[in-house]
């Protein structure tokens, strides 16, 4: 099985600074085929369902702002937040879908300093 | 609007059984693969099975291989979890979601229900 380490297990930034989440995975979780990154990220807010951010490790979901990025590749993924607003305190999780079991990171609680 | 509504849930004691149905609008069900994820209370998530759009290509977690059995109706666009001998570690709210692409599973989850509320006690 994959698994997925996130850091820090909580982080408080002040608004409208940047927030760093790191993913982690036991192995990696680039196809070389065809050079894809098979790692997605979502926020959870309180009470809701968990919402896609990113996958393939950078790609944006519909509707989700450019304040939002994905970096990394193979074993070592980032997500970044780069300038903090109050909708974005929630839980972030990382995914790994480049094999089964698919597994999440242990998540990231991101508060407001 | 694309939308994913589980239901089925409820209490129910140790050995028992359970049947989650999830019904999926607003896209074309039947070409999707098709997931469960479960989240245990002030948990985090951990995905549960998978299936393909036509049902022949299935995957589960270890946790709950040979207990559980997903399966869909393509006609109904409904998607469902059979749950046997159920154990307290099985509590959760237990999440429908939709693969981002067309095709086998192994997918970002891109849709997500509200979930429904399985809670095991005697």
């Amino acid at each position: 099985d994959i698994v997925m380490t996130q850091s820090p297990d909580s982080l408080a930034v002040s608004l409208g600074e940047r927030a760093t989440i790191s993913c982690k995975s036991s192995q990696s979780v680039l196809y070389t085929s065809n050079n894809k990154n098979y790692l997605s990220w979502y926020q959870q807010k309180l009470g809701q369902p968990p919402k896609l951010l990113l996958y393939w490790a950078s790609l944006r979901d519909s509707g989700v702002p450019d304040r939002f990025s994905g970096s990394g590749s193979e074993t070592n993924f980032t997500l970044t937040v780069s300038s903090l607003q109050p909708e974005d305190v929630a839980v972030y999780y990382c995914q790994q879908y480049y094999s089964t079991p698919l597994t999440f990171g242990g998540g990231t609680k991101v508060e407001i300093k | 609007e694309v939308q994913l509504v589980e239901s089925g849930g409820g209490l129910v004691k140790p050995g028992g059984s359970l049947r989650l149905s999830c019904t999926a609008s607003a896209f074309s069900f039947r070409t999707y693969s098709m997931n469960w994820v479960r989240q245990a209370p002030g948990k985090g998530l951990e995905w549960v099975s998978s299936i393909s759009p036509g049902g022949d290509k299935i995957y589960y977690a270890d946790s709950v291989r040979g207990r559980f059995t997903i399966s869909r109706d393509n006609a109904r666009s409904s998607l469902y979890l059979e749950m046997n001998s159920l154990r307290a570690d099985d509590t959760a709210l237990y999440y429908c979601t939709k693969d981002t692409r067309v095709g086998d599973p192994g997918d970002a989850f891109d849709v997500w229900g509200l979930g429904t509320m399985v809670t095991v006690s005697s």
